[in-house]
């Protein structure tokens, strides 16, 4: 069974902050790793995706990716009110698999 | 481009009913996919539909079924509801192959509750 974990949380951060998100995962031959946010009463939106090792950075997301350790992290720097959501770690297999999503990791930012 | 789209947006059924749901994703894309959200279980995978035949499937019993038609609008079929059935269902188109494939695409959802 492929599994993906996240700490469920919730996280709060004040603005301002690094807000720091983990997922860990249990398929070694894991591909891709995606995260999505979802606020609520929302649908999850994409925000990054990562395929190799090492740090991808978008804006003031960035996104880690350890395959040894079969983690993957997110970054939010400059953490905002409007940064408060479930952040969904999520992962594939092969192009062609089905992505599987992590439980999520609530953040609040607190003003 | 319009967003996936979902109907209904809210559905009210009786245990023993069925249900189907519609979805038609972004115009494109040929990759279907349907997650069933709740509060404790978080997203779990159903099914993924490209042109027109199931690609991969998750843990669900045989009561949940799909198919996915020519113009790749999918719908999704639960039978004999119970009650643990009610939840957010969540429709995500994809290209549906190369490198972006496993970038999806959520609709609103259709939010079922059965009594």
């Amino acid at each position: 069974q492929k599994e993906v974990e996240q700490n469920s949380g919730p996280l709060s951060v004040p603005e301002g902050a690094i807000a720091s998100l983990n997922c860990t995962y249990s398929d070694r031959g894991s591909q891709s790793f995606f995260w999505y946010r979802q606020y609520s009463g929302k649908s999850p939106e994409l925000i990054m995706s990562i395929y190799s090792n090492g740090d991808k950075e978008d804006g003031r997301f960035t996104a880690q990716l350890n395959k040894a350790s079969q983690y993957v992290s997110l970054l939010i720097r400059d953490s905002q009110p409007s940064d408060s959501a479930t952040y969904l770690c999520a992962v594939s297999w092969t192009s062609y698999d089905k992505v599987i999503f992590g439980p999520g990791t609530s953040l609040s930012v607190i003003p | 481009k319009a967003g996936v789209t979902q109907t209904p947006r809210y559905l009210i059924k009786t245990r023993g009913q069925q249900v189907t749901l519609s979805c038609s994703p972004i115009s494109g894309h040929r990759s279907v996919s349907w997650y069933q959200q709740t509060p404790g279980q978080g997203l779990q995978f159903l099914f993924e539909y490209f042109s027109e035949t199931q690609r991969n499937k998750g843990n669900f019993p045989g009561r949940f079924s799909g198919r996915q038609f020519s113009n790749s609008r999918s719908e999704m079929n639960v039978s004999t509801l119970e009650l643990g059935d009610s939840a957010l269902y969540l429709c995500a188109s994809s290209e549906g192959q190369g490198a972006t494939n496993e970038k999806l695409f959520f609709g609103s959802g259709t939010q079922l509750s059965v009594l």
